[in-house]
């Protein structure tokens, strides 16, 4: 079974630009997360998909972020117009239940962006 | 706000025994996870615990305070593919993703 996936691996954009990361969840998950971690610092929350419906978007920095979740399979999170301080490792993760002891997320390898 | 403390960085020898601690403030708990994740690659769920007491699950032991709003994570007989940072993270509701991640430990082990 294929884990969770992230595409791209890196990124170099210049400011200004626009960067589209897109996120294959295993399949069968509901529950799709986006996490950032910028300068080595914690992994933040970023948002929260329940198939197609964002459940939690609370951890988005700002609205130059967008991130979608057409027909709760894939999602992309948008930076436009992307800033210096955007740079950092985009996680994705995902979950099939919610909750409970034995629930646990999966995380893919990240997509590591840098805003030059 | 919601913190989540755990050391830079932890050095040991292989075959030693070592324990990473976390504390933690958030606005919610459910439970207390832990991560591991290699250079470059995904962050791999260790461990869970939302009750007090010790979970083990091999070389790796995960415990709970919840009174203390402490846990740790035990590695014994340490591997160099030990080497890695490790994450405690809090689930703050129900949600298994949602956590709030401390910012790693990055543990190093010499032969």
């Amino acid at each position: 079974e294929a884990g969770v996936t992230q595409f791209p691996s890196h990124s170099v954009i210049e400011k200004g630009q626009t960067v589209t990361l897109r996120c294959d969840p295993i399949s069968g998950h509901d529950n799709l997360y986006w996490y950032r971690r910028v300068m080595g610092k914690e992994i933040k929350f970023l948002l929260h998909f329940v198939k197609e419906s964002k459940q939690d978007e609370s951890g988005m920095p700002n609205n130059r972020f967008l991130a979608e979740r057409t027909g709760g399979t894939y999602s992309t999170l948008k930076v436009q117009p992307a800033e210096l301080e955007d740079s950092g490792v985009y996680f994705c993760a995902s979950s099939q239940d919610t909750g409970g002891r034995g629930s646990e997320a999966f995380f893919g390898q990240g997509t590591r962006l840098t805003v030059v | 706000g919601q913190s989540l403390e755990q050391p830079s960085e932890v050095t040991a020898v292989e075959g030693a025994i070592v324990q990473i601690n976390c504390t933690y403030q958030t606005s919610g708990f459910y439970g207390l996870s832990w991560y591991q994740q290699h250079d470059g690659g995904a962050p791999t769920f260790l461990s869970y615990n939302a009750l007090d007491g010790l979970e083990e699950t091999g070389r790796f032991s995960s415990f709970l305070s919840r009174s203390d709003s402490y846990g740790y994570l035990l590695l014994q007989e340490l591997q160099m593919k030990d080497s890695a940072s490790y994450f405690c993270a809090v689930r703050v509701n129900t949600n298994a993703g949602k956590s709030t991640f401390g910012d790693g430990t990055t543990l190093t082990v010499k032969p």
